[in-house]
């Protein structure tokens, strides 16, 4: 079974463009998640979809982040404009509601580096 | 709001010698998951603990999980290079949406 898959896997801007990244989930699952992760800390749930559906984008900086899922397969998140502060590796995650564990599967990540 | 905690931050081992990581949550927790992420990767998956008392094991890695006390230990027995990465906890809350909360990590470094 083919794991989460995400692009780039770098990316280096200057602050105030804008940049997407994309993820395929595993074929199946409806759920998708995608994470921010800061150096040296623990990822940070950004945004839930189930299906094409968001589930919970509490954490998400509207004003400069969106993103969207809308055949409920692969999704694509975006930034703009970027700040210093966005660089991060940015996790893409997905899970099934046959799972019992719940267990989220992640992908091999964006590393982004904002100028 | 659920907050994860772990500790210590960073844990220098010696091999050959028995270590743990302890991780606190805040609230009643449905599932409690630990992942290992080695520089420059994604997270791998170790143990998933679904109930009070659960506790599994694989190779020199054992967690258990206690949900009385909302906490959660990583036991690495005769600890080897190998096993030189960080490794985050992370606890499931099924009424938030199966929303994911991660504690801080532990960055763990075995030496010779």
């Amino acid at each position: 079974e083919a794991g989460v898959a995400q692009s780039p896997r770098y990316k280096i801007i200057e602050k105030r463009q804008s940049v997407a990244f994309w993820c395929n989930p595993i074929s199946g699952h409806a759920t998708l998640y995608w994470y921010q992760q800061i150096l040296g800390q623990g990822p940070k749930l950004l945004i839930q979809f189930q299906n094409n559906g968001v589930v919970d984008d509490s954490q998400l900086p509207k004003d400069r982040f969106s993103a969207e899922r809308l055949k409920g397969v692969d999704s694509t998140l975006k930034i703009q404009p970027a700040k210093l502060e966005d660089s991060a590796v940015y996790l893409c995650a997905s899970s099934t509601v046959r799972d019992r564990a719940y267990e989220q599967y992640f992908g091999p990540g964006t590393r982004l580096t904002v100028t | 709001e659920l907050k994860v905690e772990q500790n210590p931050l960073f844990l220098s081992m010696q091999e050959g010698k028995n270590y743990t990581i302890y991780c606190n949550y805040s609230t009643t927790s449905d599932r409690l998951y630990w992942y290992r992420q080695d520089p420059g990767k994604s997270l791998e998956s170790l143990f998933v603990l679904l109930s009070n008392g659960a506790v599994k094991q694989e190779g020199r890695l054992m967690a258990s999980l206690d949900t009385k006390a909302r906490l959660s230990t990583l036991h690495i027995t005769a600890a080897v290079h190998d096993l030189s990465a960080t490794y985050f906890c992370a606890v499931l809350i099924k009424a938030a949406g199966n929303k994911l909360t991660f504690g801080g990590g532990t960055r763990v470094l075995v030496k010779p």
